[in-house]
């Protein structure tokens, strides 16, 4: 069984342009989260879609961050523009039903300069 | 006030070594309690959930005290490969389940 699949590995990318993270879930899971972690601030919980539905998104930073689930298999995070702070590996990670583990992807270095 | 806080460590111990690590919460309505371990440069991995009579995995002893608000994890025998930071996760039902990740607590193990 496939896991948690992300891509790019790494993104570096310059001040100003679009980023676009893509996310494929262990199929059959029905939850999908995003999250960016850094040194300072650890794992921040971006946004979470459930049925494909986003529920919370309260952990978007700015309007410069989006994110889509258009179908069960498949979800991205835009940001743009795009600034230095965003540097951070960004995870995504999907679950199975009430109070499942997350099961997460090997995550997106990006680097913004 | 962070929903879910830690003790950043780092525990730096011994190989063999009993080690105990702590954590607070701050929703009372919160619903299940998890440990997750996470390597230098990886994902985070599931190491145990937490049960509220306390659950035991091998050498891991997971412990939830809901009136506090308050989760520990026990590791006896420390191992150098038990060297990493764990995790402390809560999470609770807003039309689907947020989980929200505390900051971490390191570990190291010496031989």
């Amino acid at each position: 069984d496939a896991g948690v699949i992300q891509s790019p590995r790494h993104e570096v990318t310059e001040m100003g342009q679009e980023v676009t993270l893509r996310c494929k879930p262990i199929s059959g899971h029905n939850s999908l989260f995003w999250y960016r972690q850094t040194m300072m601030r650890g794992l921040e919980l971006l946004i979470y879609f459930n049925n494909n539905v986003p529920i919370d998104d309260s952990g978007m930073p700015e309007d410069r961050f989006s994110a889509k689930m258009p179908n069960a298999s498949f979800s991205t995070l835009k940001i743009q523009p795009s600034e230095p702070r965003d540097s951070a590996v960004y995870f995504c990670a999907s679950s199975w039903g009430a109070n499942e583990k997350l099961f997460f992807g090997s995550g997106t270095q990006l680097s913004v300069l | 006030r962070k929903e879910v806080e830690q003790d950043p460590g780092p525990f730096n111990v011994p190989e063999g070594a009993t080690v105990a690590f702590n954590c607070t919460y701050s929703n009372s309505a919160s619903q299940s309690f998890f440990w997750y371990r996470q390597d230098c440069r990886k994902e985070p991995k599931l190491l145990m959930s937490v049960y509220s009579s306390g659950n035991e995995d091998g050498r891991f002893t997971a412990q939830l005290n809901r009136a506090s608000q308050y989760i520990s994890l026990l590791i006896r025998d420390s191992k150098l490969s038990d060297s990493a930071t764990y995790l402390c996760v809560v999470s609770f039902n807003t039309g689907g389940f947020k989980t929200i990740f505390g900051a971490g607590t390191r570990l190291f193990v010496k031989a």
